[in-house]
């Protein structure tokens, strides 16, 4: 039973312009999101986080936005550079001991 | 501030094996989850080890064991494997205060024939 869906397997997008991610989540006891990055032959790498009682959460180029009554969140990337092409994972725990559950991922490809 | 390393990086075992995956975690962390990544999947959650306990399971069958150290060092055990083990074994590290990010290691890639 996969808690977290990442639908878009796959997104290209031009350099500078905005990469949207999204991925969306079940069950609603989840509280604490993140998104990691992984490159080829390395472990995930941890991006950004958002809890469940905020509904935005920026870093630098990096915003992810919550939407709790659609179960929803996405990951924005303004502006887009070739460095970002990774898999990216949306993941989200119930508590607090960061027993993460993954989505499936989505690769994105930055075009120069 | 050492990161959460893995060892060995690459493993082939033979079905019906046994195999030992081991896990130092980043320096000051307590907590050591294990992940199992099958190839186009998501890391899915097999246990987590706090203060040397085990403190939570995902849905992985009981030949999938572990055990963690003083140290907060850990290992993922796994009997009599079988062909479907074949995955991407990823150790992350985190502090057991909740709410914070999970620190990956570059994962232990095992392929049974």
């Amino acid at each position: 039973d996969q808690q977290v869906k990442q639908n878009s397997p796959s997104l290209s997008v031009q350099e500078g312009r905005i990469s949207i991610l999204n991925c969306d989540y079940t069950n609603s006891m989840f509280d604490y999101f993140l998104w990691y990055k992984k490159y080829p032959a390395e472990g995930p790498t941890f991006l950004i986080s958002i809890s469940s009682i905020k509904d935005k959460n920026e870093d630098g180029r990096f915003t992810v936005f919550l939407n709790k009554s659609a179960k929803h969140l996405s990951l924005h990337i303004v502006p887009s550079q070739p460095g970002d092409s990774a898999v990216y994972f949306c993941a989200a725990s119930a508590n607090t001991g960061n027993q993460f559950y993954f989505g499936t991922g989505t690769s994105l490809t930055v075009i120069p | 501030e050492t990161g959460v390393t893995q060892s060995p990086t690459h493993l082939i075992k033979t079905r019906g094996q046994q195999v030992t995956l081991r896990c130092s975690s980043q320096s000051g962390h307590n907590t050591v989850s294990w992940y199992q990544q099958a190839l186009g999947q998501g890391p899915q959650f097999i246990f987590q080890y706090y203060r040397e306990e085990e403190n939570g399971r995902g849905n992985f069958p009981p030949r999938f064991s572990g055990l963690q150290f003083p140290n907060y060092s850990s290992e993922l055990n796994v009997n009599a494997l079988e062909l479907d083990d074949s995955a991407l074994y990823l150790c992350a590290s985190s502090f057991w205060t909740g709410g914070g990010e999970a620190f990956f290691g570059q994962g232990t890639r095992l392929t049974v024939v």
